[in-house]
């Protein structure tokens, strides 16, 4: 199987600064990483993701960097703003005798102060 | 609109009681999952489904089994609920086997007193 290290568990940032999550895999099979963001009592939804194609991605003040020699991918939020804050969820998923499986990290709380 | 949706939303059931808890999505996607969230331990993988009749352990199994007769179901049933098993249900779904977006409902609060 795979395993997911997500660190760090929380996280406070001071508006308009920014913010970076770190996460870690062990399967080298794994080939794609995507990031969901949980609000209070909501469900987890996809804002970001990368392939093993890629090294970076781009999108609305997000930055994904994928490093697959060192196994390792993390999420930079610029410019955080107080809705921002949320937990933030890593996932690899790796495929497993014809079927993906994704493994997700145990969670970033991100706490953005104005 | 393109969703995933869970019954009943909060649920409290005794110690000992049987648990049946209900999803449903209108995508058509094969992939199906149940995950529990824990404060601390994020979303672990309870069991996951390719497609009718076709479910796989996932990461925690035991005390759970699964049913899904039809692509747009799946349930999740707890046969003698423990107190152990208090959490936040979330149900999802997928596209194919590939990888691609998982689509979560809103989750179900179970409560096992």
């Amino acid at each position: 199987g795979e395993q997911v290290e997500q660190l760090p568990s929380i996280l406070r940032v001071q508006e308009g600064s920014s913010a970076s999550i770190n996460c870690t895999y062990e399967n080298s099979a794994s080939n794609y990483f995507p990031w969901y963001k949980q609000e209070p009592g909501e469900n987890p939804k996809l804002i970001i993701d990368i392939r093993s194609n890629m090294e970076r991605k781009q999108t609305q003040g997000l930055i994904v960097l994928l490093d697959k020699k060192a196994k390792r991918f993390s999420l930079h939020i610029t410019d955080t703003q107080p809705g921002d804050s949320a937990m933030y969820f890593c996932a690899a998923s790796a495929r497993s005798g014809g079927n993906y499986k994704p493994t997700f990290g145990k969670g970033t709380s991100l706490v953005v102060h104005p | 609109d393109m969703k995933v949706t869970q019954m009943p939303r909060y649920l409290i059931k005794r110690m000992g009681e049987n648990v049946l808890l209900e999803c449903g999505q209108d995508m058509s996607h094969e992939t199906m999952y149940w995950y529990r969230q824990d404060p601390g331990l994020g979303l672990q993988l309870i069991y996951i489904s390719y497609d009718v009749d076709s479910n796989s352990e996932g990461d925690i199994p035991k005390g759970y089994r699964v049913s899904r007769k039809k692509r747009e179901h799946f349930s999740l049933i707890l046969d003698s609920a423990k107190t152990n098993q208090t959490s936040v249900y979330f149900c999802a779904s997928s596209f194919s086997r590939a990888d691609t977006e998982v689509f979560f409902g809103k989750g179900t609060r179970l409560t096992v007193v």
